[in-house]
């Protein structure tokens, strides 16, 4: 299996701060890799498919960049909605694994 | 809208079976591959497997493909999810989820559910 490793766990951050959470797969996933936002409700949403590529009703202030087994999420600037756990997803090989997750708490 | 909501959950016993349901709406349930996750109470995700969308063919995680068991109903738009055996591990919030572009593009509220005597 693919083991997938979010740092950090846990991240408090500002308004309006840019925050990056990191995502290593335990070998190379060739791209394969979503991200998923949770809500302190339990919804889950969508975020990024394929790196880099936002789902449909995703702001721009979110991106995804990487490659080979290190990729990473970057919100340029946090608003009160962000403030969630995301995890990461490799699609390169079954079973199919996600992250630990990264809780992005209010400074 | 899509819509995916989950039923089923529950107290259960230790060696018991369950089985959930989803009922998907808003869109045309047998174009899409669906698929099972869980959140343990730690808030671990873990994929159980997906189900094509004719359901003609299954896969699962390797370490419940003995005791889970997707199947599918495209004329009630429903998915469903077999649990048999279960174990105090298996207890967890299930999420019935949609396999869209490249991912999964939509999850139900989830539904949880407890093994325990």
């Amino acid at each position: 299996d693919i083991q997938m490793t979010q740092s950090p766990s846990s991240l408090p951050a500002s308004l309006g701060e840019r925050v990056t959470i990191s995502c290593r797969a335990s070998q190379g996933i060739s791209n394969n890799l979503n991200w998923y936002q949770q809500k302190p409700d339990g919804t889950i949403k969508p975020l990024i498919y394929y790196t880099s590529n936002l789902q449909s009703g995703v702001p721009s202030r979110f991106s995804g960049s990487g490659s080979g087994t290190d990729y990473s999420l970057t919100i340029s600037s946090l608003e009160p909605e962000d403030f969630a756990m995301y995890y990461c997803q490799q699609d390169a090989s079954f079973p199919r694994t996600f992250g630990g997750g990264t809780k992005l708490e209010l400074k | 809208e899509v819509q995916l909501v989950e039923s089923g959950g529950g107290l259960v016993q230790p060696g018991a079976s369950l089985k959930l349901s989803c009922v998907a709406s808003g869109f045309t349930f047998s174009d899409y591959w669906m698929s099972w996750v869980r959140q343990t109470p730690g808030k671990t995700m873990e994929w159980i497997g997906d189900i094509k969308y004719d359901g003609s063919y299954t896969n699962y995680a390797p370490s419940l493909k003995n005791r889970f068991t997707i199947s599918r109903d495209n004329a009630k738009s429903t998915l469903y999810l077999q649990m048999s055996n279960v174990r105090s591990e298996d207890t967890a919030t299930y999420y019935c989820t949609r396999w869209g572009l490249g991912a999964l593009d939509y999850w139900g509220q989830g539904v949880m559910v407890t093994v325990s005597s």
